[in-house]
């Protein structure tokens, strides 16, 4: 079974362009989360999708970013415009339907704003 | 709010040495979940395992155990007879249930830099 996958791996953008990232949850997965981590910081909750719904975007720091699950399958979250302080690696991770099953977690992508 | 904390930035200990990371954990929810994830150097995070608020039970899987004491809020992790091999970031998180029966996002501590030298 093919895990959570995320691209780009790496991306590295100027200040005030825009960049997507995609996420790819295990099939049949309908919890799809998002997380952050700023260089030095921990890991921060952005938003959790339950198919396509939003159930919970607490996490989201501004209106910059904008999270989409259409068709609750893979999700996609945009930067614009990017700030350097949008630096970091922005995890992905899925669970089961219903839980608490444990979340599985994408390999990340390192997101360089210069 | 929930918080978790892991005091320990870094340990150093020599193979084969016993090692405990520390995890405390804060929140308000009665029904809650701990969680520890490992980040070698390869960058991805790699679950270890899942405790309910409700099962205090300790766990045993090899040479990792995990010592759950809600009285002291702590979910602390020791591993045994340590190798290179468990070098790495290990993560402590938090999530609250939400009322969809479900987990909410995770409250990850700040992470232990374990390093294991031969």
């Amino acid at each position: 079974e093919a895990g959570v996958t995320q691209f780009p791996s790496h991306s590295v953008i100027e200040k005030g362009q825009t960049v997507t990232l995609r996420c790819d949850p295990i099939s049949g997965h309908d919890n799809l989360y998002w997380y952050r981590r700023v260089m030095g910081k921990e890991i921060k909750f952005l938003l959790h999708f339950v198919k396509e719904s939003k159930q919970d975007e607490s996490g989201m720091p501004n209106n910059r970013f904008l999270a989409e699950r259409t068709g609750g399958t893979y999700s996609t979250l945009k930067v614009q415009p990017a700030e350097l302080e949008d630096s970091g690696v922005y995890f992905c991770a899925s669970s089961q339907e219903g839980g608490p099953y444990e979340q599985y977690f994408g390999p990340g992508t390192r997101l360089t704003v210069t | 709010a929930q918080k978790v904390t892991q005091a320990q930035t870094e340990i150093s200990v020599v193979e084969k040495e016993d090692v405990t990371l520390d995890c405390v954990y804060e929140t308000r929810d009665t029904t809650y979940y701990l969680f520890w994830y490992k980040q070698p150097p390869s960058g991805e995070l790699v679950f270890l395992i899942r405790r309910n608020s409700f099962d205090e039970q300790n766990e045993i899987s090899g040479r990792y155990s995990w010592n759950f004491q809600k009285s002291t809020s702590s979910f602390n992790f020791t591993i045994t007879a340590s190798q290179v091999v468990d070098s790495a970031v290990y993560f402590c998180a938090l999530s609250e249930a939400w009322s969809g029966g479900g987990a909410d996002g995770l409250t990850f501590g700040k992470g232990t830099h374990l390093i294991i030298q031969p």
